[in-house]
């Protein structure tokens, strides 16, 4: 079944510390692939996306995701996490790059100070 | 700002009633879509609109109704509204003409519904 899968549901880190959620989908071919976040109370926002190309995306707020064919796994990172990081993290994949998204479950960060 | 807005913000209703939710946005987006966030689920989509008067359903779209009469407006109905509906209702849109992408999607900022 096509399915996309965050394995891990809450995941806490110091401030300043490096962070990676993990992203794994399973689908047939290569979807497009995306990243939000949402802050408490908030909609959802739009950290950065994959179509095709380069398999290393840059996003807003320092963020960045690299796209792995063989792994079929879609990994936000950031080098150096900020409080306001702490927030709930989608990825979110459009099988055959169609316009209906499937969301994985979401990863919760808190941010140690 | 993709200039998405969603009416009511809160909402409490009793079992069994009609409850609409509207989403109204600005700037003219081909597509928009009705998602439910639920814990442990992400959003999952309820019916989503490809443009005015074409509708399609989504993952979880029992029980519910949509309408677009009109390019900036798309409708959620619950027809008799039951507990298990109880949610966080989400509107996007997507396919802005010109744009640089139509799988992109911006969201509203969400209504919080309660069935008693």
């Amino acid at each position: 079944a096509q399915s996309v899968t965050q394995p891990d549901i809450h995941i806490t880190v110091s401030e300043g510390a490096s962070l990676e959620l993990r992203c794994n989908y399973s689908y047939g071919a290569t979807p497009y692939l995306f990243w939000y976040v949402q802050s408490p109370g908030q909609g959802l926002q739009l950290l950065l996306k994959y179509f095709s190309g380069d398999t290393l995306v840059q996003g807003i707020k320092g963020f960045e995701a690299e796209f792995k064919r063989s792994q079929s796994s879609f990994n936000l990172r950031k080098p150096s996490v900020h409080w306001s990081d702490a927030a709930e993290y989608f990825c979110a994949v459009a099988p055959g790059g169609g316009n209906k998204l499937t969301f994985g479950t979401g990863t919760q960060l808190k941010v140690e100070l | 700002d993709a200039g998405i807005t969603q009416s009511p913000r809160h909402k409490v209703t009793e079992t069994g009633t009609p409850v609409t939710l509207r989403c109204h946005q600005t700037e003219n987006h081909r597509y928009m879509y009705w998602y439910r966030q639920d814990p442990g689920h992400g959003l999952r989509l309820i019916h989503y609109s490809y443009g005015v008067k074409d509708t399609d359903k989504g993952e979880v779209s029992d029980g519910y109704s949509v309408s677009r009469s009109k390019t900036e407006d798309f409708l959620l109905t619950l027809e008799s509204a039951t507990s298990s509906q109880t949610s966080v209702y989400f509107c996007a849109i997507s396919g802005l003409a010109g744009g640089s992408s139509y799988n992109e999607q911006f969201f509203g900022p969400g209504t919080r519904l309660t069935v008693l």
